[in-house]
This record gives structure tokens, sequence and C-alpha cells, in this order.
């Protein structure tokens, strides 16, 4: 299995500019975890699905976060527009399960940088 | 009150001594208890859990879950200048969530 694969690895982009990240998650997984990670803050829950459905977005920071998952295989993370303080690495996890009560399996990472 | 406390360190420590990594958690529902690791650059990775009461090993590692007091560690024996590293804690319940992690050196 090739684990679960994010692109892009890497994003830069103009404060006000659309960001959309991509998750693929591990075949078979039910849950996926969306996260935001930097030094301040540590690793904050974003938003999950389980079975394709959001079931807690109370970490979505404002409107301007989006995330979508419109088949078992694929999500989106979107930020409109962005702004500076965004500048994090967003981190896609999955698990087989209904909650966090299973081992979560981590993307490499996006690290994105807002100008 | 963060829902998941850690020490953020740095804690440095020889190579071949016991390192270990402490966590506290405010929800006493919690349920599930996890240690991941995180290579500088890298995404966490799971390297213990835990759900009952008591001490949990595997190779080096050893967890231990205090309920009672709300309390969750992770010892690291004989360690390695490769467990150099920052190491997560999480927490599920009726949500999920992850301390910001204590940095760990080991010195050769």
């Amino acid at each position: 299995d090739a684990g679960v694969i994010q692109s892009p690895r890497h994003e830069v982009t103009e404060m006000g500019q659309e960001v959309t990240l991509r998750c693929k998650p591990i075949s078979g997984h039910n849950s996926l975890f969306w996260y935001r990670q930097t030094m301040m803050r540590g690793l904050e829950l974003l938003i999950y699905f389980n079975n394709n459905v959001p079931i807690d977005d109370s970490g979505m920071p404002e409107d301007r976060f989006s995330a979508k998952m419109p088949n078992a295989s694929f999500s989106t993370l979107k930020i409109q527009p962005s702004e500076p303080r965004d500048s994090a690495v967003y981190f896609c996890a999955s698990s087989f399960g209904a909650s966090g009560g299973y081992e979560q399996f981590f993307g490499p990472g996006t690290r994105l940088t807002v100008l | 009150q963060k829902e998941v406390e850690q020490n953020s360190g740095p804690l440095s420590v020889p190579e071949g001594a016991i390192a270990s990594l402490n966590c506290t958690y405010s929800d006493r529902g919690s349920q599930s208890f996890f240690w991941y690791r995180q290579y500088s650059g890298k995404s966490p990775e799971l390297i213990m859990f835990i759900y009952s009461n008591g001490d949990k090993e595997d190779g080096r590692f050893t967890a231990q879950l205090n309920k009672a007091s709300q309390y969750v560690s992770l010892l690291i024996r004989d360690s390695q200048p490769s467990d150099s590293a920052t190491y997560l804690c999480a927490v599920t319940g009726n949500q999920f969530y992850f301390g910001t992690g204590t940095s760990l050196t080991v010195i050769p």
C-alpha cells in the first residue's frame, strides 16, 4: 500500500489566493482527518470524516476553510482567501474505525506558505 | 486549560539512559491513548497505544496509564541517538486531541 498520499508537498502562494490541498487515504480506511501543525499551536485537528461524512468540523478556524470528501478515496481542504497566518504544515491522516480510537496513518504533509 | 498537556522540553538524555516522557489530559471520558514519534520535517508515526490502566511494553518502549490521575507516560529504555525526535501524546474520547509534543535529544 502506498500509504496516505497528499499533494502538493509544498505550496507557496500570495495572500488572497485560493489554495486547495488534496488527500488520498489508505484504501479500506473509513475515517479521514485533516490537521494543521505550527510551532506555536502544535498539531490541531481541523475536521474529520467517517464514511465520507463530516463528523466534527469544530476545529475549522473560520469560513475561509472548507473541506470535502466526495468519495472514499479523495478529500480536499480549501482555503479561500488565504492569509499569511494560514502558513503551516497540513497533514491528512486516515484510519480504520468510526472514531479516533484506532491508529491514524499520516500522509507526508503539505507545507503551505502564504506571502 | 489545554485538553492534553506535555512538557515541551527539550529533554536531553545520554545514550543508554532511560527517557521519561509525560502527558496529562483533562477529559475524564478519554478512552484511548497514543504515543506518536515525529522526526523533524516528517509526519507523525505511531509507536505505542494503551487503553487500560497499567503498563504496556513493546521492546524498549513502555507506556503507562493512570486514568484516576489522568496521566499517561512513555519510557524509552536504552535510549539511542535515533530516538531523538518529538514525541506527541494523543488522547481520544468524544474528540481527538494531540499534545504539543516533547522534544527528545539522545546524546551519544
